[in-house]
């Protein structure tokens, strides 16, 4: 079955400390990979995205993601992680059509 | 450029009551996609409209529907509303039909008591 998976459901991070989330997806071929973050009662805003090319993809408001094929994975990066970061990040992929797959989220809570 | 655009920003219906919800996508987009957000199921695809005609269809049943205009705008109706059907509703929009990052609205608050 085509499905993300985002293991982590809750992590907690100082302030200034790097951050890495994880995202493994299932799909019998390349899937479009996006990390998506939903601020409490907003909607989702794109933070990144991966097509083809270069597998290390760079984001905004300083996240990064590296697409790995041998293991599925798509983890989301910032080296250092800001108060303001604070939220929920969706992983989330289509096999190139617009129906997205999202996994359940990682919430993120800065500790300062 | 303004972003998607989705009203009314919250709803409160009684079960049995019928809502439509409206979305209107970036200037220039095509394709509209519609999914529901729940604490217990997640982000789940309603259906996606691309030119008016739904090209997708998720796994929800018929009292789900929607529409989509010739100026792309588009509108999701749902009947017979149950408990089950309170959720944040969002709306995405897109250039294309495919291969093209989605934008989200900041969505629909329904609550149905």
């Amino acid at each position: 079955a085509q499905s993300v998976t985002q293991p982590d459901i809750h992590i907690t991070v100082s302030e200034g400390a790097s951050l890495e989330l994880r995202c493994n997806y299932s799909y019998g071929a390349t899937p479009y990979l996006f990390w998506y973050v939903q601020s409490p009662g907003q909607g989702l805003q794109l933070l990144l995205k991966y097509f083809s090319g270069d597998t290390l993809v760079q984001g905004i408001k300083g996240f990064e993601a590296e697409f790995k094929r041998s293991q599925s994975s798509f983890n989301l990066r910032k080296p250092s992680v800001h108060w303001s970061d604070a939220a929920e990040y969706f992983c989330a992929f289509t096999g190139g059509g617009n129906k997205l797959t999202f996994g359940t989220g990682t919430q993120l809570k800065v500790e300062l | 450029k303004a972003g998607v655009t989705q009203t009314p920003r919250y709803l409160i219906k009684t079960r049995g009551q019928q809502v439509t919800l409206s979305c209107s996508p970036i200037s220039g987009h095509r394709s509209v996609s519609w999914y529901q957000q729940t604490p217990g199921q997640g982000l789940q695809f309603l259906f996606e409209y691309f030119s008016e005609t739904q090209r997708n269809k998720g796994n929800f049943p018929g009292r789900f529907s929607g529409r989509q205009f010739s100026n792309s705008r588009s509108e999701m109706n749902v009947s017979t509303l149950e408990l089950g059907d309170s959720a944040l509703y969002l709306c995405a929009s897109s250039l294309g039909a495919g291969g093209n990052e989605q934008f989200f609205g900041p969505g629909t608050r329904l609550t149905v008591l």
